[in-house]
């Protein structure tokens, strides 16, 4: 199947910095990548839908300032966690895919521990 | 708006069982359904896609059955193996759009 890497894998950072994630599609490209927030014992919850070359789409709850998405090409999506508070320590997924109805790919995950 | 629930929440077996995890949505108007299994602290591996139109779907040990009507699916997994410990998680894609909505999970331990 398709393969989709993230990038750092494990962050901790001190509260009050940013943080930048990348989610890259290796062997496809995607219009259309996604990025879900996992807290322990939660499932995953989508924050935003990230569109190749047009403004995200932010969920309900979701920060846009706080959390800034960038799809600058069809391979790469960036999610900037903006002065990270202790609350925001999460396990960061993305996922990308093609046509609505089409399988998924998801990254393999970043861990952020704001102290 | 769409909800998914999984049952049991968490599962003990001994080796060598079969088991059933269930899953269910609350909006039947969907693309398809998706088994991942997900180890701690790591990512998601798809196991199983059902399209809309399917029944079910095998792989190996693993057969995903979909009754889109009213609103559920099934995990079925022959003959446990204690590497089948991880977290299972049913996920929806919707026709509202094509995020995936997920499950909590069911946490499987798988004891030799």
């Amino acid at each position: 199947g398709a393969v989709v890497s993230q990038h750092p894998s494990r962050v901790i950072c001190k509260s009050g910095t940013s943080v930048k994630i990348e989610c890259r599609s290796l062997d496809f490209q995607a219009t259309t990548m996604f990025w879900y927030r996992q807290f322990p014992k939660q499932s995953l919850m989508l924050m935003a839908t990230s569109n190749e070359g047009s403004k995200a789409t932010y969920e309900q709850g979701v920060e846009k300032d706080k959390f800034l998405i960038n799809h600058a090409s069809l391979t790469l999506s960036t999610l900037t966690v903006t002065s990270a508070h202790p609350e925001d320590s999460s396990f960061y997924i993305c996922s990308a895919g093609g046509a609505p109805g089409e399988t998924q790919y998801f990254g393999p995950g970043t861990r952020l521990l704001v102290l | 708006k769409q909800e998914v629930t999984q049952i049991p929440a968490a599962l003990s077996v001994p080796e060598g069982e079969n088991l059933v995890l269930n899953c269910s949505f609350t909006d039947s108007a969907i693309y398809n359904l998706q088994w991942f299994r997900q180890d701690p602290g790591k990512g998601l591996t798809s196991l199983l896609l059902i399209q809309s139109s399917q029944r079910e779907q095998t792989s190996g040990r693993l057969n995903a059955s979909l009754d889109k009507s009213s609103g559920r699916s099934t995990l079925y997994i022959a003959a446990s193996q204690p590497g089948d410990s991880a977290t299972y998680l049913c996920a929806v894609n919707s026709n509202s759009g094509y995020a995936l909505n997920f499950g909590k999970g069911t946490s499987l331990l798988v004891t030799p």
